[in-house]
């Protein structure tokens, strides 16, 4: 069955940096696009960006671009967000999520892993 | 960014009964393939959003037929046929279409 699981998250101070990771499994990874989705915990869901199943092509939301990028290394089947210059606005739980169905066809979700940003 | 729009927030329904959300976007979610690219979401108290269906009416498997999706365009509808205990939480629509993904800010739906 499908899986993903989510680490990395834990708190931090505005201006640091955080690198989450999720890792999956029951699927052919290499295939699919995958996504970083967040939620402030009680609110809404807010998308981050994408990447390609190759991992050529990146986009984000306008609230990340510069300061976020996702990568992905396909041997390890291993998503990647290296979250920079962190805002106190960013802080909510991060769920890596799996495209089929798309454009931005999200289907999968992991558990989310909890990112706070306080000083 | 298209903005997804929800009715009602709050949807209290007595177990058995129909219960319908609306979702409305801000431009049209055709794609340039035809196809209209526009999710719905249920998300149950401390868990991960669950995908219900997909390009408007497509069921993912394992969802119950009493949900069903309808619509085009702009304006888009999830159906419950008849509420069962399992079905509370909070429903999101969710376009795929234009970049970035945008979601509907959720209906709570809980059980009278």
């Amino acid at each position: 069955q499908v899986q993903l699981v989510e680490s990395g998250g834990g708190a931090v101070q505005p201006g640091g940096s955080l690198r989450l990771s999720c890792v999956a499994s029951g699927f052919i990874f290499s295939q699919y696009s995958m996504h970083w989705v967040r939620q402030v915990p009680g609110k809404g869901l807010e998308s981050v960006g994408v990447v390609s199943d190759g991992g050529t092509n990146t986009y984000y939301a306008d609230s990340v671009r510069g300061r976020f990028t996702i990568s992905r290394d396909n041997s390890k089947n291993t998503l990647y967000l290296q979250m920079n210059s962190l805002r106190v606005e960013d802080a909510a739980v991060y769920y890596c999520v799996r495209d089929r169905e798309g454009p931005n066809g999200l289907d999968y979700w992991g558990q989310g892993t909890l990112v706070t940003v306080s000083s | 960014d298209v903005v997804m729009t929800q009715s009602p927030h709050s949807l209290p329904v007595t177990l058995g009964q129909p219960a319908s959300i609306s979702c409305r976007s801000s431009q049209s979610l055709v794609y340039r393939d035809g196809n209209t690219y526009l999710i719905w979401f249920h998300q149950r108290p401390g868990q991960s959003p669950r995908r219900l269906i997909y390009k408007v009416s497509n069921w993912d498997s394992g969802v119950p037929d009493r949900f069903s999706g309808s619509g085009s365009g702009t304006d888009f509808t999830l159906k419950i046929s008849r509420v069962e205990a399992e079905d509370v939480g909070i429903y999101y629509c969710m376009q795929g279409t234009h970049w970035p993904p945008t979601f509907g800010q959720g209906t709570k739906l809980e059980i009278k």
